[in-house]
């Protein structure tokens, strides 16, 4: 079965950097696009990056765009949120979720989640 | 940048019929997704490509999108319905999600 489990999370200070990762099993990771998905306290959910699966192209929010950098090791079933000068309103609840081959699909697995609190 | 647009709450019956909308210009000329998050839990795709039912989502789910209008319709709501739901598109390579609808099975 299809399973995306997130790590990394936890407090960081503003301006801090904080890496996420997601690891994928149960499907051929290399075949699908990658997407991370956050939720603030309370909140909806907000987009927040997309992977290609052969990782020829991303895309990001307006709001992490130049602070957050997407990757993935296909070798590995592993993606990546690299993300950097942290904010306040980057604390939430981040998801990996999974894509289709093609980029600007659905969202049809996602992981639990990893929580990131950015405060000093 | 395109918005996407859903009514905070709905409120309905057990058994009776519930409609969720999403509204953005021109909608009907992109993919609409929705998503199910009960409390405490990750999202569940229910709906995708506007009208299409993922494996193992029950038949009271339905979806449609007309005009600039999205709506996604559960028939014969249950109280395990009762959760929020998101609709989602794409918009120059940027997800874009309705800001969210609580449903309400009183």
């Amino acid at each position: 079965q299809v399973q995306l489990v997130e790590s990394g999370g936890g407090v960081v200070q503003p301006g801090k950097p904080l890496t996420l990762s997601c690891v994928a099993s149960g499907f051929i990771f290399s075949s699908y696009s990658m997407h991370w998905v956050r939720q603030a306290p309370g909140k909806g959910l907000e987009w927040v990056a997309v992977i290609s699966f052969d990782e020829t192209h991303e895309y990001y929010a307006g709001s992490v765009k130049g602070r957050f950098t997407i990757s993935r090791d296909n070798s590995r079933n592993r993606m990546s949120l690299q993300m950097s000068s942290l904010r306040p309103e980057d604390t939430g609840v981040y998801y990996c979720a999974r894509g289709s081959r093609s980029y600007n699909t659905e969202f049809d697995y996602w992981g639990q989640g990893t929580p990131v609190t950015v405060s000093s | 940048s395109y918005d996407l647009t859903q009514p905070p709450s709905v409120s309905v019956s057990p058994g009776q019929t519930a409609s969720i909308t999403c509204s953005g210009d021109n909608l009907e000329d992109k993919y609409v997704y929705w998503y199910q998050q009960r409390p405490g839990h990750s999202p569940v795709l229910v709906i995708s490509l506007d009208t299409r039912r993922p494996s193992g989502i029950p038949e009271r789910f339905s979806g449609s999108n007309s005009g600039n209008t999205a709506t996604l319709t559960i028939s014969g709501t249950q109280a395990l319905d009762e959760a929020d739901y998101y609709c989602q598109t794409w918009d120059s390579n940027t997800g874009i999600f309705g800001g969210g609808t609580r449903l309400t099975v009183l």
